[in-house]
Parts: structure tokens; C-alpha cells; sequence
């Protein structure tokens, strides 16, 4: 079983839909969790961390459940500026483990 | 703009040259990382630098050799290289060794081996 693991996609949804994504993890002592995005051929960029109350940055919502080892992210009223892969990214506090990403289209 | 710089941005290499990947931080960063990355694949961890001493060698060939001259600057020196190590290579760092979970990323050097 992968460390982290993502459904990779692609999610194709059109302008103003809402679409999420799930993230499983392994490690039950993993301490840290966050969603980074990354634009075709650029680096990643932190998205958001997510908190175990979970969190909300504007139209971006991350949750945490520790119970059943997932972290999700929502997006609401998706823009053409969205479209990019979404890696979700695991701190164990021993190492920064990548899931492979998901992979969002938005369409016109 | 990111706050870590890479250069070059591209590299073509055959694979007897030697040549170096450069990246450089000053936000005080006292953690430092190369990944690699390949197309539609998460970034792979290469080597980590804290505090400008080699932490973790993720079983990296030797062709690939990192270098940390001083808090701010880390290099990777590459030698005899494979066309299989063609990819994006990627710099980052953090306050401290995965300290909170963000790397900042430099652009990544898009490296062809011929």
C-alpha cells in the first residue's frame, strides 16, 4: 500500500461546479497534513495546510479525519484557474511524503 | 516570483559531460532539498541538507553528487549521467528540516541527458 495515495484523475468539470478530492495515508502517526497545487511544467506551491478542525480559504476547504486516515479538499466555484494538479502531502515529522496528485480540468 | 532561485532553468547534457544544477535561498532557511521529478509523477525526494550537512541520501548513484557551500546555496553536480536521469530537477527549502510541512520550491531546472 502507497504511503499516500490520490485518485489521479483527471476530474473535468465545468466553470462554477464543485469538485473534491480525497487523500488516504498510511502512517496513523503522521503529524502534519497539506494540499499543494502545481501548474503543468512549474513547481508546487503550498495550497493550504489542513487542520484537524478544518479549514476554509475562500472557496478552498480542507478536512481531516484522522480516524479513517483521509484528507479531502473542496473546491466551490471552480475558475478555468484551477486547473492544475493537486498534490496532497503528508508530514510524518521524519519526512515530506507526496501522493502522486490529482489532476483537475476546469472547462468553459 | 519564487523565493528560491534555480539556474540554469534548462540544461542539455550528454552524458560525459559534467555540469551543475545551482540553487540559492535567503529567506534563512537552515533546511535545503533536491527532488526530482519526471512528467505526471510526484517529486522525489533526492537528498536533504540541514543546517549545511548532508541529512538524507535517498540512495541517489553517485553520478549525482550535492554540495552545500553555505546556508544559502546548494548545488548538484552531475557526472556520467544516464538519459533515464533526464527530468525536472527541483530545489526547496524550509526553516528547518521538514519543520512545519511548506517548502518553498524554486522553478526546477528541466535537465535533458543525450
Amino acid at each position: 500500500r502507497k504511503e499516500v495515495e490520490q485518485d489521479p484523475g483527471p476530474f473535468n468539470v465545468p466553470e462554477g461546479a464543485t469538485v473534491a478530492f480525497n487523500c488516504t495515508y498510511s502512517n496513523s502517526a503522521s503529524q502534519s497534513f497539506f494540499w499543494y497545487r502545481q501548474d503543468c511544467r512549474k513547481e508546487p506551491k503550498l495550497l493550504m495546510s489542513v487542520y484537524s478542525s478544518g479549514n476554509e480559504d475562500g472557496r478552498f476547504t480542507a478536512q481531516l479525519n484522522r480516524a479513517s486516515q483521509y484528507i479531502s479538499l473542496l473546491i466551490r466555484d471552480s475558475k478555468l484557474s484551477d486547473s492544475a494538479t493537486y498534490l496532497c502531502v503528508v508530514n510524518s515529522g521524519r519526512a515530506l511524503t507526496f501522493g502522486s496528485g490529482t489532476r483537475l480540468q476546469v472547462q468553459p | 516570483d519564487t523565493e528560491v532561485t534555480q539556474t540554469p532553468k534548462h540544461l542539455v547534457m550528454g552524458m560525459t559531460n559534467k555540469k551543475s544544477l545551482k540553487c540559492e535561498q535567503h529567506m534563512g532557511h537552515r533546511a535545503m532539498y533536491w527532488y526530482k521529478q519526471k512528467a505526471k509523477k510526484p517529486p522525489e525526494l533526492m537528498f536533504v541538507y540541514s543546517y549545511e550537512k548532508l541529512s538524507i541520501n535517498e540512495s541517489v548513484p553517485s553520478r549525482f553528487s550535492p554540495e552545500c557551500p553555505n546556508s544559502s546555496l546548494l548545488n548538484l553536480h552531475l557526472h556520467a549521467l544516464q538519459p533515464e536521469d533526464s527530468a525536472l530537477y527541483l530545489c526547496a527549502s524550509s526553516q528547518r528540516m521538514w519543520g512545519t510541512g511548506e517548502l518553498f520550491f524554486g522553478e526546477g531546472s528541466r535537465l535533458t541527458v543525450l
